[in-house]
C-alpha cells in the first residue's frame, strides 16, 4: 500500500513562529503536493514539485515556502505563522503524468 | 482564471442513484479526477477520465465531455458509507498540477 505520511496530527502554534511540516511517500512518486482546507473552500493548491529541488507556486503560495531535498519528502514551511494560516494542510503524491493522488491523513494546524 | 463548479449538497437514500455534475474552466486540461472524503479523513481518489465518456468502477462511474468541459460522478446502490463529501479536480499546467472543485456532500438516507 502507498502510504505518505505527515509529521503531526494536530499542530498549535504562536503567532510570528517559524513552523514546519513535513511529509514523506514511500512509493518513489516524482511529485508532491501541499495542500490547505478550509471548510467551503475545497483544497487549495499551496506548492508542488514534480522532482528533487524543483517546486512550483500553486494558487496561494504567499506566506509560505517548501523544500525537497530528497525525493520522499517535501517539507512546507510557515515563515512567520499568522492566524490566517490556521487550517488543514494535506500533502499529496503523484506518479509523473498520473491523475490519481495519494494524500496524507492531514496536520490540522492552528495559530493562536 | 480557473474555476470548478460543483454543486455544494446531494441527499439521497438507500439504494438509490446519485449524479454529481462538474463543470469546468482551467487554463489547461490533462483530465479530470474524482476523489472521496470523509469527514476527519484524507481524500482517497475513485477515478479518473483524460478522455470523452463513460469509466466503470464497480458501484461508482464517472463520465467525461471535453467539448462541453463537463463530467460527473455516478453512484449506484447507495449505502450509507457512501455519505462523504466528493471533489473533482482537474489535472492541468502541462499535467502536473491540480486544481479541485470546491466539493459536494453527499447525504445518504436510511
Amino acid at each position: 500500500d502507498v502510504k505518505v505520511t505527515q509529521s503531526s496530527r494536530y499542530l498549535v502554534k504562536r503567532t510570528g513562529e517559524k513552523v514546519f511540516l513535513e511529509c514523506v511517500q514511500d512509493m518513489d512518486h516524482e511529485n508532491m503536493f501541499w495542500y490547505r482546507q478550509d471548510p467551503g473552500l475545497g483544497l487549495r493548491l499551496i506548492y508542488f514539485s514534480y522532482d528533487v529541488k524543483m517546486k512550483e507556486k500553486g494558487d496561494i503560495p504567499e506566506g509560505y515556502s517548501v523544500s525537497r531535498e530528497k525525493k520522499e519528502r517535501f517539507s512546507l514551511i510557515l515563515e512567520s505563522a499568522s492566524t490566517n494560516q490556521t487550517s488543514m494542510y494535506l500533502c499529496a503524491s503523484s506518479f509523473a503524468g498520473s491523475g490519481e493522488q495519494y494524500f496524507g491523513p492531514g496536520t490540522r494546524l492552528t495559530v493562536t | 482564471g480557473q474555476s470548478l463548479e460543483q454543486p455544494s449538497e446531494v441527499t439521497a437514500v438507500e439504494g438509490a442513484i446519485v449524479q454529481i455534475n462538474c463543470t469546468y474552466q482551467t487554463s489547461g486540461f490533462y483530465g479530470l479526477s474524482w476523489y472521496q472524503q470523509h469527514d476527519g479523513g484524507a481524500p482517497t481518489f475513485l477515478s479518473y477520465n483524460a478522455l470523452d465518456g463513460l469509466e466503470e468502477t464497480g458501484r461508482f462511474s464517472s463520465f467525461l465531455s471535453r467539448s462541453d468541459s463537463y463530467g460527473y460522478l455516478l453512484l449506484q446502490e447507495l449505502q450509507m458509507k457512501d455519505s462523504a463529501s466528493y471533489f473533482c479536480a482537474v489535472r492541468d499546467n502541462y499535467g502536473q498540477n491540480f486544481v479541485f472543485g470546491p466539493g459536494t456532500r453527499l447525504s445518504v438516507l436510511p
